[in-house]
């Protein structure tokens, strides 16, 4: 079983629609979530991180609920700049990142 | 924030041969940390690379394919050993002090 499961996609949206990424994590002492963006032939960059209140950020929310070890993100009024690939990310130690596959998004006008 | 390059950007390379890639980090970190990425799929942890003592690797690498070295707080290097096809990837060098990474642009290698 993978350490960080995401629907790969893709979505397709319209300018202005609301979308909205879930992703599971397996290791019930993770201890940090995050999601990063990655651009094509890019490398991954901090969107945001995720924390257990939730988190709004503009247009972006994250949601984190431990009980079903599940992690949200939501884009309001999507633009066509939010078009990338968005990996949910979570730490369950020092070192241990654990990426997703990713969740491609394009935005289309 | 760290900012991090990586050299070479890409390369092509024949099989058998190894490939030396390099990562500097514009400010001092005590860890720096080799991923894989290949087409298609999440990073990959390679391994971590401290200042001062061996890399820890993850399960499925080893030193004799992936050997690291770590001089000093804003360098390091990984080497592709006796590449085959199934090693092209992209490798990117990443850095943090706290909850975030900073990534390198990535090293687009290419094993014909």
């Amino acid at each position: 079983r993978k350490e960080v499961e995401q629907d790969p996609g893709p979505f397709n949206v319209p300018e202005g629609a609301t979308v909205a990424f879930n992703c599971t994590y397996s290791n019930s002492a993770s201890q940090s979530f995050f999601w990063y963006r990655q651009d094509c032939r890019k490398e991954p960059k901090l969107l945001m991180s995720v924390y257990s209140s939730g988190n709004e950020d503009g247009r972006f929310t994250a949601q984190l609920n431990r009980a079903s070890q599940y992690i949200s993100l939501l884009i309001r009024d999507s633009k066509l700049s939010d078009s990338a690939t968005y990996l949910c990310v979570v730490r369950a130690g020092a070192n241990n990142l654990f990426f997703g596959t990713g969740t491609r998004l394009t935005v289309i006008p | 924030s760290a900012v991090i390059s990586q050299k070479p950007s890409r390369d092509i390379c024949q099989r058998g041969t190894s490939l030396t890639i390099q990562c500097q980090v514009d400010s001092q970190v005590t860890m720096m940390f080799w991923y894989r990425q290949q087409p298609g799929q999440s990073l990959t942890l390679i391994a971590t690379a401290n200042q001062g003592s061996e890399a820890t690797y993850e399960s499925g690498f080893v030193i004799d394919k992936f050997p690291i070295s770590r001089p000093n707080l804003t360098f390091s290097t990984l080497t592709v050993s006796n590449m085959s096809p199934e090693d092209s990837s992209i490798y990117l060098c990443s850095a943090g002090e706290g909850p975030e990474q900073y990534f390198g642009p990535g090293t687009r290698l290419t094993v014909t």
